[in-house]
């Protein structure tokens, strides 16, 4: 366990189409959040899990986003019936809740 | 919003010379990070910096934090090619639940 990873690295889809997405953080840490980077800006916050509990959402996640994380381990971030303005990378991140964020590499989606 | 912002938004420097980029943000903090982001990755942690705290070194990183000011400064010394990407900072919310991230600062340095 070498680090955060996320899985697909890249997934195109066309508009209307759900897609997944999911992170294995690392093992030890407790905390994962999910963020959303579009070009040229930094990244947002979407939601945050302390163990299997999503303690904290944001306004940018609406009811077509759903994220979970069930048995306090790995996480999967859905999106339904996407649209092009959710074209974006999508990162995850885990830490200990002290210190700094340990990030994935991300999913770049892109909808067409 | 507490999102800090990066001063500048690009920054282009010859290898060797020294890098300085800039935080500022609105809101008390408990702490402030910053983050390194090659292109198209994930980014990398660099240094935190808690609000009690005014400088930190890390390597070639040194990171000042002034509260007064709500600013924070990192400086890269010595740079290198391989230092070449988006630098951001990002501080805590009031839950510290997240971090709200700059836009960052483009730093390219040439070899």
């Amino acid at each position: 366990d070498t680090g955060v990873s996320q899985d697909p690295r890249h997934k195109i889809t066309k508009r209307g189409q759900n897609v997944t997405f999911r992170c294995d953080p690392i093992s030890e840490h407790n905390r994962l959040y999910w963020y959303r980077q579009t070009l040229g800006q930094g990244p947002e916050f979407l939601t945050y899990f302390q163990n299997e509990a999503q303690l904290e959402k944001s306004r940018l996640l609406s009811d077509r986003f759903s994220a979970e994380r069930p048995k306090g381990s790995f996480s999967t971030l859905e999106i339904q019936r996407t649209e092009q303005g959710d074209s974006a990378m999508y990162l995850c991140a885990s830490s200990m809740g002290y210190g700094g964020y340990t990030f994935g590499s991300g999913t770049r989606l892109t909808v067409v | 919003s507490q999102q800090g912002e990066e001063d500048p938004q690009a920054l282009s420097i010859q290898e060797g010379e020294n890098a300085t980029m800039n935080c500022s943000y609105k809101t008390s903090i408990n702490n402030l990070q910053w983050y390194r982001q090659n292109s198209g990755r994930g980014l990398v942690h660099l240094i935190l910096i808690r609000s009690n705290e005014r400088e930190k070194h890390s390597g070639r990183l040194r990171v000042t934090l002034d509260t007064s000011k709500k600013s924070s400064s990192l400086l890269i010394t010595a740079s290198r090619a391989a230092d070449t990407a988006s630098y951001f900072c990002a501080t805590d919310s009031n839950t510290g639940n997240q971090f709200y991230f700059g836009t960052g600062t483009s730093l390219t340095v040439i070899p």
